[in-house]
This record gives C-alpha cells, sequence and structure tokens, in this order.
C-alpha cells in the first residue's frame, strides 16, 4: 500500500487561474480532508469529504471546492487564485475519526 | 474559539535530557488531543492520542483539563526524536485544529 498519494507534487500558477489537486486515499480509507499549510504554520482544515458529500468545511471561501469519487479519490479545486494561496496543500485520509494518514503534499506558488 | 497553542516554536535539548513540548487547547466541548510528528524529509504522522493514554517511542502526553493543557513529554531524548511536532484538536464538528508547531533538535 502506498499510502496517501497526491499530485502534482509542485505546481506554479498566476493571479487569477484555477488549479486542481488530486489525492489518492489509503487502501479501505473512506474519508477525506484536505489541509493548507502556510510556510511556519500548522495545517489548517479546508474540508472534508466522506461518501462523496462534503461533510465538515472550515473557514475557507467558495473559491474552495472540491469533490470526491466512488473509488474515495478526491479533488481539490481552487478558482481565481490570490498570491495568498501559495502554500502546500495537504490531503489526509481516515477510518478513524482523528487517526489522519497524510500524504506528502502538494506545494503551490501563485505569482 | 477552539484553538490550539503551542508557545514555543523552537526548543532545543541534549540528547538523554528530558523533553516538554507543550500545548494549550481552548475548547467548550470534551476535547479529543492528539500530537503529530513530523520528521525530516517524511510525511505528517500520529505520533499519539490522548484517549489511548499510550507510550510511543518513549512519549507520553496527559491530558489535563484544569490546566487545559495537553504537553508532549519524554524522559531522555534521543537524536531521532529531532522533528516538527504539532498538537492537535478533534473539535465535535470533526474537524483538527493543529497548533503552529514545536522544532524539535535533540543535540549530540
Amino acid at each position: 500500500d502506498a499510502g496517501v498519494t497526491q499530485s502534482p507534487t509542485h505546481l506554479i500558477k498566476t493571479r487569477g487561474q484555477q488549479v486542481t489537486l488530486r489525492c489518492s486515499p489509503k487502501s479501505g480509507h473512506d474519508t477525506v480532508s484536505w489541509y493548507q499549510q502556510a510556510l511556519g504554520q500548522g495545517p489548517q482544515f479546508i474540508f472534508q469529504y466522506y461518501e462523496e458529500e462534503e461533510r465538515q468545511r472550515g473557514n475557507f471561501p467558495d473559491r474552495f471546492s472540491g469533490h470526491q469519487f466512488p473509488n474515495y479519490s478526491s479533488e481539490l479545486n481552487v478558482n481565481a487564485l490570490l498570491l495568498g494561496d501559495s502554500a502546500l496543500y495537504l490531503c489526509a485520509s481516515s477510518l478513524t475519526p482523528g487517526e489522519l494518514f497524510f500524504g506528502e503534499g502538494s506545494r503551490l506558488t501563485v505569482l | 474559539a477552539q484553538r490550539v497553542t503551542q508557545p514555543e516554536k523552537l526548543l532545543s535539548v541534549f540528547k538523554g535530557a528530558p523533553v516538554e513540548l507543550k500545548c494549550n487547547y481552548s475548547y467548550s466541548g470534551s476535547p479529543e488531543l492528539f500530537w503529530y510528528v513530523q520528521y525530516s524529509r517524511q510525511r505528517l504522522q500520529l505520533l499519539l492520542r490522548h484517549i489511548s493514554r499510550e507510550s510511543i517511542k518513549g512519549f507520553t502526553a496527559d491530558l489535563n483539563k484544569g490546566e487545559t493543557s495537553f504537553h508532549l513529554k519524554k524522559p531522555f531524548a534521543q537524536e531521532e526524536d529531532s522533528a516538527m511536532y504539532y498538537c492537535a484538536l478533534r473539535t465535535n464538528n470533526n474537524d483538527m485544529r493543529f497548533g503552529a508547531g514545536t522544532r524539535l533538535t535533540v543535540k549530540p
């Protein structure tokens, strides 16, 4: 089991563009959460998906949206990118609440 | 407000010395707390959770509701303990609130 995998690992966008990040959960995990980690900060919760529905959402604008597919993989979409969206985006899957398995992240740079 | 505070960004100790990484939380309900660790060039991973009350890699953490703290302790630090440590709180909405992290360096 490769664990949680994310793609791409790095990407550069310009302001106003849109980005899609992808995540495959650990085998057998049905819940996927997304986090934004700015430099020098801890991960901040964006939202969580379970059974293809957004179950919980953190304090992020509607520009951040997501999707979960029947195979439990997930996408994070960010529209109208701002410079402040530059961060490491982490995906985590879980079977037991709180016991998160993280991917290595997608580092987004917005110029 | 539901918040986790780790007051020390950096902590440095010598090998064999005791180490304590501080974590304070603010939460109105019954908290569920965790410590996550990120070793160099590895992904973030769960170290321990308070409800399991177990020792992992020699680390323990006790939930003190009176002081709203969940400090991580180890009596004798090892060089391989050098890492970034994050304290986290699971809210009753099932989202996780992470602290800003403490970078622990264990010197030889």
